[in-house]
């Protein structure tokens, strides 16, 4: 099946940073999401992008499909977007295979 | 417009009882996929109901079953209970035609003792 890798596993920031998480996946998809799993467990949708470039407020992420990766850009870093990121991807109407995600910790 | 709302939110259960969640989708949404979230681990796909029927399962034993009613909302059912089942169960609907992109509720959280 599927297989969807995710770097750094870990990241730690001052506020205000910036920084670049990278989904790689080995095969063509044509759903790919990044997701912000809060503390509580629910996971909020960022993007919905299998290709191209979108842009949320602080939030970026472009997908290269032809070269199977993802990155998902956060600028200017706040205390609140610490917590899990992950990128999840998926063929027709199958099933969501995740990456064992992005811990994020931006300190004051 | 409400999201996918999911019940209970914290559950506890003896091992060998039986447990039934439940998951509403997101108005407009006719597909519901459960998933299993470990502790420190990405959501693991355990199966996908579509008009009314199990359209794909991932690499869960029977003891894992669900079920999907005429209004699209839907049921997990976990028999057996062993300890390893503690963990987040995450429910996500996705639209009917065009677009594929799913949506989660809050999860429910199953503790095993």
């Amino acid at each position: 099946g599927i297989q969807v890798e995710q770097s750094p596993p870990d990241l730690i920031l001052q506020e205000g940073a910036n920084s670049t998480l990278r989904c790689n996946f080995s095969d063509s998809v044509n759903n790919l999401q990044w997701f912000h799993q809060n503390p509580w467990g629910q996971l909020i949708n960022l993007f919905y992008i299998p290709s191209g470039t979108k842009q949320n407020g602080r939030l970026s992420a472009t997908t290269v499909a032809t070269e199977r990766y993802s990155l998902l850009y956060i600028s200017s870093s706040q205390t609140t977007d610490s917590g899990v990121y992950f990128c999840a991807v998926g063929q027709g109407f199958q099933k969501l295979v995740f990456g064992t995600g992005t811990r994020l910790l931006v300190s004051p | 417009d409400a999201g996918v709302t999911q019940s209970p939110t914290h559950l506890i259960k003896t091992r060998g009882q039986q447990v039934t969640l439940r998951c509403s989708p997101k108005s407009g949404h006719d597909t519901v996929s459960w998933y299993q979230q470990a502790l420190g681990q990405g959501p693991q796909f355990i199966f996908q109901y579509y008009e009314e029927e199990e359209r794909q399962r991932g690499n869960f034993p029977d003891r894992f079953s669900g079920h999907q009613f005429p209004n699209y909302s839907s049921e997990l059912n976990v028999n057996a209970l062993l300890l390893g089942d503690s963990a987040l169960y995450l429910c996500a609907s996705t639209p009917r035609g065009g677009s594929t992109e799913a949506f989660f509720g809050q999860g429910t959280r199953l503790t095993v003792v």
